[in-house]
């Protein structure tokens, strides 16, 4: 069936890097895509998100990127801070359902 | 404005045991969904309820099942425990039955021996 899926499962990086993380997606139909960060033990908290009319959004420090001819959606966080650590997840809601369809899940370790 | 809350933290359960989670909706917000959350996976949709009636559901048996009260707090209830039950329990409300918007709450870390 479809599914929304990540390419890495774990990504490393130091602080005051730029992070990167990436989703892809095969539900055609998906129209609304949202990235979720969750910390241990805490419940996924709302970080930007995006429409399939748009292929960029920027908020604070984050850019969400979506390429619609490849079914792929991308995070990126700017000077990555320690407090970025945590499990980031991207969602679609395909086909005019206000459910998110959750991926799997990108663990982001922020070295100090 | 109160956020989403979540009860009990922890739970541990017996297998063929029947278990109640609740929770809580942010304020002005009347409707909830429920989430299974599987070790090293993403959220998955059990249920939501919209002023007391059930939205819609996911791909999950009959013996999930749930409530939402007149304050739209709800209950999530699962029969006749499964070891796969074990998981972590999301809640979200939102502001209406056809909102993107979702808040999650801590959860509920169910396991089931």
């Amino acid at each position: 069936g479809e599914s929304v899926g990540l390419h890495l499962p774990t990504l490393s990086v130091q602080e005051g890097d730029n992070s990167i993380i990436n989703c892809a997606y095969s539900n055609s139909a998906s129209d609304y895509f949202i990235w979720y960060k969750q910390e241990s033990g805490k419940g996924p908290q709302f970080i930007i998100d995006i429409r399939s009319n748009m292929d960029k959004r920027q908020g604070q420090r984050v850019t969400v990127l979506l390429n619609k001819t490849v079914k792929h959606l991308s995070l990126q966080i700017a000077a990555t801070q320690p407090g970025d650590s945590a499990v980031y997840f991207c969602a679609e809601n395909g086909g005019g359902s206000y459910i998110p369809t959750f991926g799997r899940g990108t663990s982001l370790i922020v070295h100090p | 404005e109160t956020g989403v809350t979540q009860s009990p933290t922890h739970l541990i359960k017996t297998r063929g045991q029947q278990v109640t989670l609740r929770c809580s909706s942010q304020s002005g917000h009347n409707t909830v969904s429920w989430y299974q959350q599987a070790l090293g996976q993403g959220p998955q949709f059990i249920f939501q309820y919209y002023r007391e009636e059930e939205n819609g559901r996911g791909n999950f048996p009959p013996r999930f099942s749930g409530l939402q009260f007149p304050n739209y707090s709800s209950e999530l209830n699962v029969n006749a425990l499964e070891l796969d039950d074990s998981a972590l329990y999301l809640c979200a409300s939102s502001p209406t039955g056809n909102s993107y918007e979702q808040y999650f709450g801590p959860g509920t870390r169910l396991t089931v021996t």
